[in-house]
C-alpha cells in the first residue's frame, strides 16, 4: 500500500544535542513538508520542499534543518538552536501543484528532556 | 495577511445529531479548499475538498459548502457518530502555486452519547 512514514513514533533528546525526523512516502509525490503542531494548535510549515535537491524555508524555519537527497525521503533535523522544540511534528507530501491535498504520516511526538 | 480561521474552537453535539462545523478564510485568490480530520496522536486524514468552480460537494455523511461571496467555508457531517469525535481543520491554498496549503486553527468535536 502507498503512504507516508514517519519514524520513530516517539523520540526524546537532551536539551543540546541534534535529533533527525525520518519521514518516507512511496506515493511518487514531487512535493513534501514538514510541519509542526503545538498543542491545542494549528499546524505550522517549517520547511517544504517541491523537487529533489530544492526545498523553502516555511514559516517557522529557524532552529530546523532539511535535505531532499531523494525524491522519497525528506529528513528533518532539530538543532540545538531551535529554543522550544517539544512538539507533535508532522510530515506531508502532495502532487506539484496547489490543488491537490497533501498526505499526512502519523507524526512523530519529540519531547526535550 | 492570509489566514484561516474557525468560528468555534469547540463543538459538542448529541450522538445521530447533524454537525456544522465553520471556517472563515480571507485569501480571495484560494480556489482550493479542504477539510481533514485529525484524532489524538494522529496525522491529519483528507475528509473531502472543494473547488471554487463549485458550491457545494458531497461525500459520505458529509457535505462541504462554499461561499465566495463571504469567503466562508463548512462541513456538514449527517448522523454524527462517537468515531466522528476529532479536530476538524479547514485548509485553503492561498496564492502562488507552491503546494502550501494554510490551516486553521481547528475545531474540536465532541459528540456526546
Amino acid at each position: 500500500d502507498g503512504g507516508i512514514t514517519q519514524s520513530p513514533k516517539y523520540l526524546f533528546r537532551k536539551e543540546g544535542q541534534n535529533v533527525t525526523l525520518s519521514c518516507e512516502q512511496n506515493l511518487n509525490h514531487d512535493a513534501m513538508y514538514w510541519y509542526r503542531q503545538d498543542p491545542g494548535q494549528g499546524l505550522r510549515l517549517i520547511y517544504y520542499s517541491q523537487i529533489v535537491n530544492d526545498f523553502q524555508k516555511g514559516d517557522i524555519a529557524e532552529g530546523y534543518s532539511v535535505s531532499r537527497e531523494k525524491k522519497e525521503s525528506f529528513p528533518l533535523t532539530v538543532t540545538s538552536a531551535q529554543k522550544n522544540p517539544t512538539a507533535f511534528y508532522l510530515c506531508a507530501s502532495s502532487i506539484r501543484t496547489n490543488r491537490e491535498a497533501q498526505t499526512f504520516g502519523s507524526g512523530t511526538r519529540l519531547t526535550v528532556v | 495577511g492570509e489566514s484561516v480561521g474557525l468560528h468555534l474552537p469547540t463543538l459538542s453535539v448529541q450522538e445521530g445529531d447533524n454537525s456544522i462545523i465553520n471556517c472563515a478564510y480571507s485569501n480571495s485568490a484560494s480556489d482550493y479548499f479542504i477539510w481533514y480530520k485529525q484524532e489524538s496522536g494522529k496525522g491529519p486524514q483528507f475528509i473531502i475538498d472543494i473547488r471554487s468552480n463549485m458550491d457545494k460537494r458531497q461525500g459520505q455523511r458529509v457535505t462541504v459548502l462554499l461561499n465566495k461571496t463571504v469567503k466562508h467555508l463548512s462541513l456538514q457531517i449527517a448522523a454524527t457518530q462517537p468515531g466522528d469525535s476529532a479536530v476538524y481543520f479547514c485548509a485553503e491554498n492561498g496564492s502562488g502555486n507552491t503546494g502550501k496549503l494554510i490551516f486553521g486553527q481547528g475545531t474540536t468535536l465532541q459528540v456526546k452519547p
